[in-house]
């Protein structure tokens, strides 16, 4: 069973610029969140989508968005990049909504912002 | 709102030793905990989940307890291994969301 899958790896982008990622969770799995990692503020929840409706969303600002599909893909963007938004930024999957299921992490993407 | 601390942030042990990892959160109202390893540059892997009605859960040489009353859980990893270095989260979820705590790396000397 394939798992949690993040597209791309690693990206550089400058200040200003935008960027979307890619999370397909594994297969049979409805939710997904998205999870902001840097070395100061560890793990910080940014949001979950569960059929394609955003559950629950963390305290950022509104340049992060995201949208799940119809197969439970999920996209995440983050428009006018700034310098502190380089980050490691995790999907999970879950087969329930709400985090009451076991979390699924996928490998991450490494967004470095110049 | 839940803060979840994980103490101590750091631990290097030899190799064979066996070892407990701490996690307390604030509100004991929670729905299950999660403990994750992370390695260096990689995405986390579920190392056992606990729901709120258990005590602990076994996998292999882990072993989690969860003590809701005192919002307190422990990781124990017996016979420790050099292939145990990771960081270790735990994650606790309150229904609504995941909290993580910051981490403890663990490094495991040959």
């Amino acid at each position: 069973k394939a798992g949690v899958t993040q597209t791309p790896r690693y990206l550089i982008k400058t200040r200003g610029q935008q960027v979307t990622l890619s999370c397909s969770p594994i297969s049979g799995h409805r939710s997904v969140s998205w999870y902001q990692q840097t070395p100061g503020q560890g793990l910080q929840f940014l949001f979950e989508y569960f059929s394609e409706t955003q559950r629950n969303k963390g305290n950022f600002p509104g340049r992060f968005s995201g949208r799940q599909f119809s197969n439970s893909r999920s996209e995440m963007n983050v428009s006018t990049l700034e310098l502190g938004d380089s980050a490691l930024y995790l999907c999970a999957s879950s087969f329930r909504t709400g985090g009451s299921g076991e979390l699924f992490f996928g490998e991450g993407s490494r967004l470095t912002v110049l | 709102k839940q803060e979840v601390t994980q103490i101590p942030a750091a631990l290097s042990v030899p190799e064979g030793e066996n070892l407990v990892l701490n996690c307390s959160f604030t509100d004991s109202a929670i729905y299950n905990l999660q403990w994750f390893r992370q390695d260096p540059g990689k995405g986390l892997t579920s190392l056992l989940l606990i729901q709120s009605s258990q005590r602990e859960q076994t996998s292999g040489r882990l072993n989690a307890s969860l003590d809701k009353s005192s919002g307190r859980s422990t990781l124990y990893i017996a016979a420790s291994q050099p292939g145990d270095s990771a960081t270790y989260l735990c994650a606790v979820n309150t229904g609504n969301q995941f909290y993580f705590g910051t981490g403890t790396s663990l490094t495991v000397i040959p």
